[in-house]
């Protein structure tokens, strides 16, 4: 069965340190990926997806996320941390089975300090 | 992507009751997705509707508790029925258009049941 783990469910990081988020997905077939972020008391913004070609794929607010079929993950990086980014993050897999469905993952929280 | 709206953003029923949730987009959109957000949790799919047949339900959840229209193409409602405590989320609804493959989602509803 598809699925998606995000090993973390919280994280804490320093005001303009670096990010990474680790996503791992179940899933068959060649997936398409994707990250959610949500803020608190607000909607879900999508940041970034992968369907094929670059590994490497870039998506708003500086975030970047890296695809890597042999460790079935796809994580998410940010080089410089600021305290908006205080949100949850959710992973996420697209799964197409007689249609189309979206997958996630449990979500992690991720806290700023300054 | 789809303007995405829902009503109401939040209400607060009473147990036994029922709450239904509209979903209007912007544009016409094939498949309408309904997730249910559970206090810190993740998303859940509830049901994929298609305009003209009975929505298509998840594991764990049915058409008594969880009734679904979709009259048109840019237009579904939720309908939580017999409502208790438990049922207390966020219920977001997700338009998916022809031949697309990433969901965009509305803004929420906050469900709190007393």
């Amino acid at each position: 069965a598809q699925s998606v783990t995000q090993p973390d469910i919280h994280i804490t990081v320093s005001e303009g340190a670096s990010l990474e988020l680790r996503c791992n997905y179940s899933y068959g077939a060649t997936p398409y990926l994707f990250w959610y972020v949500q803020s608190p008391g607000q909607g879900l913004q999508l940041l970034l997806k992968y369907f094929s070609g670059d590994t490497l794929v870039q998506g708003i607010k500086g975030f970047e996320a890296e695809f890597k079929r042999s460790q079935s993950s796809f994580n998410l990086r940010k080089p410089s941390v600021h305290w908006s980014d205080a949100a949850e993050y959710f992973c996420a897999v697209g799964v197409v089975t007689g249609g189309f469905k979206t997958i996630f993952g449990a979500g992690t929280r991720l806290f700023v300090k300054a | 992507s789809a303007v995405i709206s829902q009503k109401p953003s939040r209400d607060i029923c009473q147990r036994g009751t029922s709450l239904t949730i509209q979903c209007q987009v912007d544009s016409q959109v094939t498949m309408m997705f309904w997730y249910r957000q559970q206090p810190g949790q993740s998303l859940t799919l509830i049901a994929t509707a298609n305009q003209g047949s009975e929505a298509t339900y998840e594991s764990g959840f049915v058409i008594d508790k969880f009734p679904i229209s979709r009259p048109n193409l840019t237009f579904s409602t939720l309908t939580v029925s017999n409502l208790s405590p438990e049922d207390s989320s966020i219920y977001l609804c997700s338009p998916l258009g022809q031949g697309a493959n990433t969901q965009y989602f509305g803004p929420g509803t906050r469900l709190t049941v007393l």
